[in-house]
């Protein structure tokens, strides 16, 4: 079981916007930054955001990150069918000295 | 550009031992650290440790301890990590990742950096 709980999927159609959540608790994305990566199946996973909201250069802003207390979530506005691919989250765990992942979420373009 | 390539997918025995290579390009190899994390068929990623090119030392994931080793070889700008005692729950993709803001000079805390960009990942099979 992964640490962060993800939904297992979600889905839009082209042009909508979807939000994919990611929970956490007080060790983990409640005392640190919340980074998500995206993941298309035989490529290598690709850093999306970071520090919670920050987008590495050439990430469009389609994409935004926020963060709340132990919870935090990516949108992704516009939906493009190039969008369709495995999120993840990822925060460091103090308690566990670990970096932990959500479960990822598959999103489908309709 | 930024660049990490990996060794080729392996086969191996329960029981025995697998070195994974990741070798990097496009930057000072010896200036940030190297993450190891692995995705089973059909779970989650999960982070195995990581290692200091510059000096070689590392930090493991607790559940790891006494199975991995990570090492470097700074002449040809290569981390490997090599697991032993294998069993069928270490059949899994592997990869590499160089972290995207912590260097070996300057880390300000642990989990305030990121894995930019990963390797193109190894999958490793165990079976008999």
């Amino acid at each position: 079981q992964s640490v962060l709980t993800q939904p297992p999927s979600a889905s839009g159609t082209p042009g909508q916007r979807v939000t994919i959540s990611c929970s956490g608790s007080n060790s983990d994305i409640g005392s640190h930054s919340v980074y998500w990566y995206q993941h298309l199946p035989g490529t290598a996973p690709k850093l999306l955001i970071y520090r919670n909201y920050q987008r590495p250069s050439g990430v469009p802003d389609r994409f935004s990150g926020s963060k709340s207390g132990t919870s935090a979530s990516l949108a992704i506005s516009g939906l493009r069918s190039e969008d369709e691919a495995h999120y993840y989250c990822a925060a460091w765990d103090n308690s566990l000295g670990v970096w932990v992942f959500g479960g990822g979420t598959k999103l489908t373009v309709l | 550009q930024v660049q990490l390539v990996q060794s080729g997918a392996e086969v191996k025995n329960p029981g025995a031992s697998v070195k994974v290579s990741c070798q990097a390009s496009g930057y000072t190899f010896s200036v940030y650290y190297i993450h190891w994390l692995r995705q089973a068929p059909g779970k989650g990623l999960e982070w195995l440790g990581w290692i200091n090119p510059n000096s070689g030392g590392t930090r493991y994931a607790q559940k790891f301890h006494g199975r991995v080793t990570m090492t470097r070889d700074t002449s040809i700008n290569t981390a490997y990590m090599d697991l032993s005692r294998l069993t069928s729950d270490d059949t899994a993709v592997y990869y590499c990742a160089k972290d995207g803001y912590c260097t070996t000079t300057n880390c300000p805390g642990i989990g305030e950096n990121w894995f930019d960009p990963w390797g193109q990942g190894t999958l490793v099979t165990v079976s008999s």
